[in-house]
């Protein structure tokens, strides 16, 4: 059975910095690409940017470039999402979603999410 | 960029159907998929490449793609396919774009 699972809610301050992670199984994890997509409450769906394993070449939206990192440890197929500076706005339900390299690419499998709450 | 513009809702009585439409310039060009997203849970693929459906996925659910206009429809909606609809495209330069979602109720 295919499964991404992500790590557990956190509770952050402004300024901190934070690394979330999605662990893939059932699969070969270098036969997929990684995203991540954000939802804010109530929200809808926001791509925030796409790690091409197996080569770990990254692509972010415009609107979260520089803002975050992704990245992957394939040895433990686990790609991670990493923040050095939260902002109250980055308080979310981050899901990580394994994308088909086939066409038409679809997000076939998603992650639970991790609830990530950033307030002073 | 690439905009998909979605009704914000959409209600149907159990066993009617429902019809979800998402609108894009020329999106009949391309491959669409759609996601269900009930409360509390991460998406799921429940359409893609326009039409076909994912292993587990009821026939109920069918997907068409022409012109401006790609559409969901849902037949005999039962109470449990009350849930957020999302669809997706690739854009022209390999980015993904969602629409903004439809919020299906049942009444």
């Amino acid at each position: 059975e295919v499964q991404l699972v992500q790590s557990g809610a956190e509770v952050k301050k402004p300024g901190e910095s934070l690394t979330i992670s999605c662990k893939g199984s059932g699969y070969n994890f270098t036969n997929y690409w990684i995203a991540w997509v954000r939802q804010m409450p109530g929200k809808g769906l926001e791509w925030m940017g796409i790690i091409y394993l197996p080569d770990s070449e990254t692509r972010y939206s415009p609107s979260f470039q520089g803002q975050v990192t992704l990245s992957a440890d394939k040895s433990i197929s686990t790609a991670y999402l990493q923040w050095s500076s939260l902002k109250a706005s980055d308080t979310a339900i981050h899901y990580c979603a394994r994308i088909t390299v086939a066409a038409p690419n679809t997000f076939d499998s998603w992650g639970q999410g991790t609830l990530i709450t950033v307030s002073s | 960029s690439y905009v998909l513009s979605q009704p914000p809702s959409v209600s149907v009585a159990p066993g009617q159907t429902a019809r979800i439409s998402c609108g894009g310039n020329n999106i009949g060009s391309k491959s669409v998929q759609w996601y269900q997203q009930r409360p509390g849970q991460a998406p799921v693929l429940v359409i893609y490449a326009d039409a076909d459906r994912p292993s587990g996925i009821p026939e109920r659910f069918s997907g068409s793609n022409s012109g401006n206009t790609a559409t969901l429809t849902i037949d005999r909606v039962e109470v449990g396919d009350e849930a957020g609809y999302y669809c997706q495209v690739w854009d022209i330069t390999s980015v993904p774009v969602f629409g903004e979602g439809t919020e299906l109720t049942v009444l």
